[in-house]
């Protein structure tokens, strides 16, 4: 089956600008999380979607905000770009632990690789 | 920050096992020891993981200690494409989605 689909995969931008970054799950999964990824900070949780709602969120500014839709497909959104958001923006979905023979695994997107210049 | 201390690198020789450990002392007694990997350029890929027992899959062994204060993954026979960055995380299976990653392990396999 058709593994996480982030588009898009490279973007450049400058700064004060806004992003919108889309994610497709494996189908069936209904959780959708995004991390973002530095050299400096490694990587971190941004926030996860479940069923239209957020349910959990990092400590990122209220500037990174995302959305989930009912088909499960999620967007994350950057305002006012800052030169220190350049970073991989990975996506992962995964179908809801505890259920019978879910591993809680997180199946992980490429990435959408954003630069602020 | 993260749960868990690992070795910053570590090279293996090609064929042979790659052992690589994880401390996780202050880990909880519902929480899951999880392993993930990164490869250059690519998302992370799940390993393994587990909660108390010796677990194994296709990809590699996890074994934890009794008093689950540490466990090592192993790689049985290790190949140059096994190159990447090795992740340990403890969580609750439930918040499974909210993983905090350290730095990780950078595995080298050397032919």
């Amino acid at each position: 089956k058709a593994g996480v689909t982030q588009t898009p995969r490279y973007l450049i931008k400058t700064r004060g600008q806004q992003v919108t970054l889309s994610c497709s799950p494996i189908s069936g999964h209904r959780s959708v999380s995004w991390y973002q990824q530095t050299p400096g900070q490694g990587l971190q949780f941004l926030f996860e979607y479940f069923s239209e709602t957020q349910r959990n969120k990092g400590n990122f500014p209220g500037r990174f905000s995302g959305r989930q839709f009912s088909n499960s497909r999620s967007e994350m959104n950057v305002s006012t770009l800052e030169l220190g958001d350049s970073a991989l923006y990975l996506c992962a979905s995964s179908l809801i632990a505890p259920l019978a023979g879910n591993t809680g695994e997180l199946f992980f997107g490429e990435g959408s690789r954003l630069t602020v210049l | 920050d993260a749960k868990t201390t690992q070795p910053t690198s570590m090279d293996c020789a090609e064929g042979r096992a790659a052992n690589l450990p994880c401390n996780h002392s202050t880990i909880s007694g519902n929480e899951y020891v999880y392993w993930y990997r990164q490869i250059h350029s690519q998302g992370p890929q799940y390993i393994i993981h587990g909660l108390k027992n010796n677990e194994t899959n296709e990809m590699a062994s996890l074994i934890i200690t009794e008093d689950r204060k540490s466990s090592t993954l192993i790689l049985p026979h290790a190949t140059l494409r096994d190159t990447a960055v090795y992740y340990c995380i403890v969580s609750l299976m439930e918040y499974g989605n909210k993983l905090v990653f350290g730095a990780g392990t950078i595995l080298r396999v050397k032919s």
